[in-house]
């Protein structure tokens, strides 16, 4: 079955420093991948998304590129402020199994000023 | 305003009282599903529906029904709740052109405790 490994956190980090959290992949088909965010008491959104090999997907700052070769997914910002602390979650959809999604287990990142 | 939309918020019931955890969108999404969020198991998928009375199961369905009857609504249905089914329980909802592209829009949650 498929399934996405997100790095452990929690992580916590000062204002403007550099973020990766890692994600990586297992799906018997092509997926499409994702990253979410959730912010306290509220719900999951979307932060960006990419449907092919090497597409970069890309929102708010925040960059992942699509590397098939070594499956993985990793979310990226080059200066993370005290409003980017949240909870992220990588997920896949595959297309070989329409209407499933797959999440990670999520990471919560914390952000000092 | 686009929103999916989950009641109740907060919910608190004894083992074996059925309940229904109700979610309406207002954006004509084909695809609904349910997922439920447990520390350190990240967000797990009950059920889907990709359309009126198409529903199939996700990786956990063991416990619960829903039913689309209607496109806007999804309800999630636990007949006879048990401990193991406290937690906190999102819907979503997209579009679906055949494709698995589309974003998910996320309700606000429901924080189940079952006693």
């Amino acid at each position: 079955g498929n399934s996405v490994t997100q790095m452990e956190g929690p992580v916590t980090l000062s204002e403007e420093a550099f973020l990766t959290i890692n994600c990586t992949y297992t799906a018997t088909g092509y997926p499409s991948l994702f990253w979410y965010v959730q912010y306290p008491g509220e719900g999951l959104q979307l932060l960006l998304k990419a449907t092919k090999a090497d597409d970069k997907g890309s929102n708010k700052g925040f960059e992942a590129t699509y590397r098939k070769e070594t499956t993985s997914f990793h979310l990226e910002k080059g200066s993370v402020q005290v409003s980017d602390s949240a909870v992220y979650f990588c997920a896949l959809s595959d297309r070989g199994n329409a209407g499933k999604s797959t999440f990670g287990d999520g990471t919560t990142l914390t952000v000092k000023p | 305003e686009a929103q999916v939309t989950q009641n109740p918020r907060y919910l608190i019931t004894v083992t074996g009282k059925k309940l229904t955890v109700t979610c309406s969108q207002n954006m004509n999404h084909e695809y609904m599903s349910w997922y439920r969020q447990d520390p350190g198991l990240g967000l797990r998928q009950i059920y889907y529906s990709m359309n009126v009375e198409v529903t199939d199961k996700g990786d956990v369905p063991e416990g619960y029904k829903v039913s689309r009857k209607e496109k806007r609504n999804f309800p999630l249905i636990l007949e006879s709740p048990s401990p193991n089914q406290t937690s906190l329980y999102f819907c979503a909802s997209s579009k679906w052109g055949g494709t698995t592209n589309e974003k998910l829009f996320f309700g606000s949650g429901t924080q189940l405790s079952v006693l």
